[in-house]
């Protein structure tokens, strides 16, 4: 599938709230999601990733929520800090695409003091 | 970690000229590096798989005469833009796959090249 982003969304949250980012993926054949996290001017940078044998994933500060049934990927942040500022991606890959990433449209989160 | 690079960082050059960007795994062999296209306010758009000996598979609706990628060895990938107009202006981001890390292979990204045509 493609993603075509027209514009970003967009997500202020006070500094020490959880942030929660939505992403919905469009191939039912993904078996695994990653997030990005986007700075201005800088490439993405790996979050975390699930497969699509789990419904769940935590790291640090940061866990990922699957739901193949609706094809559904959620990013919660918690303690939101404002280092986390930037624009965050989903993606999706399946095992027949030579593990090609399709990017979901992105949200910017806005960390405010 | 796995680092890739890429040069130069940002590039400004006249329409009708041609830019090259390099994409090198610094501390890795990949066989295989992506090339994605980004414009302002928006999502990653892939370009081309380049694989490391071959010629790279493009997207549909990516000139392959005006994006020529070359992958002639395993730590560098080149994408040159072909008599550039302004409306190439973009952030142009590589990455590169970690081989042996299975069948979820993850891909590392490079910082990315800005590209400005007059």
């Amino acid at each position: 599938g493609e993603s075509v982003g027209l514009h970003l969304p967009t997500l202020s949250v006070q500094e020490g709230d959880n942030s929660i980012i939505n992403c919905a993926y469009s191939n039912s054949a993904s078996d695994y999601f990653i997030w990005y996290k986007q700075e201005s001017g800088k490439g993405p940078q790996f979050i975390i990733d699930i497969r699509s044998n789990m419904d769940k994933r935590q790291g640090q500060r940061v866990t990922v929520l699957l739901n193949k049934t609706v094809k559904h990927l959620s990013l919660q942040i918690a303690a939101t800090q404002p280092g986390d500022s930037a624009v965050y991606f989903c993606a999706e890959t399946f095992r027949g695409s030579a593990r090609q990433l399709t990017f979901g449209s992105g949200t910017q989160l806005t960390v405010l003091p | 970690g796995a680092v890739v690079s890429q040069h130069p960082s940002w590039v400004i050059c006249k329409s009708g000229t041609s830019v090259k960007i390099e994409c090198r795994s610094l501390d890795f062999q990949a066989t295989t590096m992506f090339w994605y296209r980004q414009f302002p306010k928006q999502s990653l758009m892939l370009m081309a798989t380049s694989n490391e000996g071959s010629k790279a598979t493009y997207e549909q609706g990516v000139e392959k005469d005006k994006f020529l990628i070359n992958h002639a060895s395993l730590t560098l990938s080149t994408l040159t833009v072909t008599s550039a107009h302004p409306e190439d202006s973009s952030f142009y981001i590589c990455s590169a796959i970690l081989p042996g890390t299975g069948a979820y292979n993850e891909q590392f990204f490079g910082p990315g090249t800005r590209l400005t045509v007059l």
